[in-house]
């Protein structure tokens, strides 16, 4: 079926280095995508989004691409830093028609080593 | 202005017991979204409510579970005569709309079955 996977379970990144985060979905019809982050016993927290309709997208210290041609999500986030450790999940929507559930992938956990 | 509420933030029940899992929306949300989460994996869609009705419930087991958003008041989902499989964090997000919007995340009950 359709699912929103990941490639590393586990990035282990050192404080002030780049990191890059990676997704890759199958549902072509998707049309909408959010990156998420979780710490620890919180809920998700959102960081950035994208629509089908854009390639690439900048926050502050994050950055999204999208891929559609092989569909592929990443996420970078500049000068990491400790506090951005945590559990990081993309998630899709298909804005089309009346759903608009999210389907998210099984995550990766940042750690950013001192 | 207050974020998406859930209550209780942790809630015990035994084999049998029915668990009741409230959530509040952000203030002038009306879509609420109910997800579970096992252990070191990705958030599962269960279903997606307005006020009064039920849009999509289609990542809700058949049984035992239900979901309500009623014109006044908070959010339910209610699962009854619980198993030990039921435990994990549900989380409640909130939309002011459908399409390209981000949802918001509440900060989850977890549910131990014993």
């Amino acid at each position: 079926g359709e699912n929103v996977g990941l490639h590393l379970p586990t990035l282990s990144v050192q404080e002030g280095d780049n990191s890059i985060i990676n997704c890759a979905y199958s549902n072509s019809a998707s049309d909408y995508f959010i990156w998420y982050k979780q710490e620890s016993g919180k809920g998700p927290q959102f960081i950035i989004d994208i629509r089908s309709n854009m390639d690439k997208r900048q926050g502050q210290r994050v950055t999204v691409l999208l891929n559609k041609t092989v569909k592929h999500l990443s996420l970078q986030i500049a000068a990491t830093q400790p506090g951005d450790s945590a559990v990081y999940f993309c998630a899709e929507n298909r804005v089309a028609g009346t759903a608009s559930k999210l389907t998210f992938g099984t995550g990766t956990r940042l750690q950013v080593t001192l | 202005n207050a974020g998406v509420m859930q209550n209780p933030r942790h809630l015990v029940r035994r084999r049998g017991q029915e668990a009741r899992l409230r959530c509040s929306p952000m203030k002038g949300h009306s879509h609420v979204y109910w997800y579970r989460q096992l252990p070191e994996e990705g958030l599962k869609f269960m279903v997606y409510l307005q006020k009064e009705n039920i849009i999509d419930e289609s990542g809700m087991p058949k049984e035992r579970f239900s979901a309500e958003f009623p014109k006044e008041g908070p959010s339910i989902l209610r699962i009854q005569q619980v198993v030990r499989g039921d435990s994990a964090a549900y989380f409640c997000a909130s939309s002011p709309g459908t399409g390209f919007y981000e949802q918001y995340f509440g900060p989850g009950t977890r549910l131990t079955v014993t």
